[in-house]
């Protein structure tokens, strides 16, 4: 992927299991967050967002929630798939009419078949 | 595709040389962005414009210059670069706030 020299968190998982990755952000006042999944030479590709009055938005096989007492946020992946298998991105975003968004590290996601 | 193109894909430069990324967005938005990713670091935010008009420069050295003569078109000017600047350029557009779009990037290469 293009965060490659970075040392990702790896996370690994069988075909069919779920998957759940996990984000801290750093600004109490950032509300409004976002998922994004990139495959190798690709760019980031939107999976799913929440605002801040919220603590957990659905998507298809997709769910975020998010705690924003401990600042953290998690994006849980129903029946992984190989076609899952990128980097992870949660970003947060303290912006005011546009978005200013602050990227994490990212986290690979390996589904093994 | 997610309605945002970037061009070139790819781009060899040398350190003296000058040449200019572009983007272009075709999902009507109001807001474009330039981030970089390179290889030891997060997505880093360069720029945003805001209805053309620059509302963010986050500490860019003067040699990238960025131009937004509409809000569909988004350049990025590059001239004496550094070997360090060798990085994946992302273009990104959003309504307001809204989820950001992200084109395939520009993968520059400083020799």
């Amino acid at each position: 992927g293009e965060s490659v020299g970075l040392h990702l968190p790896t996370l690994s998982v069988q075909e069919g299991d779920n998957s759940i990755i996990n984000c801290a952000y750093s600004n109490s006042a950032s509300d409004y967050f976002i998922w994004y999944k990139q495959e190798s030479g690709k760019g980031p590709q939107f999976i799913i967002d929440i605002r801040s009055n919220m603590d957990k938005r659905q998507g298809q096989r997709v769910t975020v929630l998010l705690n924003k007492t401990v600042k953290h946020l998690s994006l849980q992946i129903a029946a992984t798939q190989p076609g899952d298998s990128a980097v992870y991105f949660c970003a947060e975003n303290y912006g005011g009419a546009t978005n200013k968004l602050i990227f994490g590290t990212g986290t690979l996601l390996a589904v093994q078949p | 595709e997610t309605g945002v193109t970037q061009t070139p894909r790819h781009l060899v430069m040398g350190m003296t040389n000058k040449k200019s990324l572009k983007c272009e967005q075709h999902l009507g938005h109001n807001a474009m962005y330039w981030y970089k990713q390179s290889a030891k670091k997060p997505l880093e935010l360069m720029f945003v414009y805001n209805f053309k008009e620059q509302t963010e420069n986050n500490s860019v050295p003067s040699r990238f210059s960025p131009e937004c003569p509409n809000s569909s078109h988004l350049f990025l000017h590059l001239h004496t670069l550094q070997p360090e600047d060798s990085a994946l350029y992302l273009c990104a557009s959003s309504q307001d706030r809204s989820e950001a779009f992200f084109g395939q990037g520009t993968r520059l290469t400083v020799v």
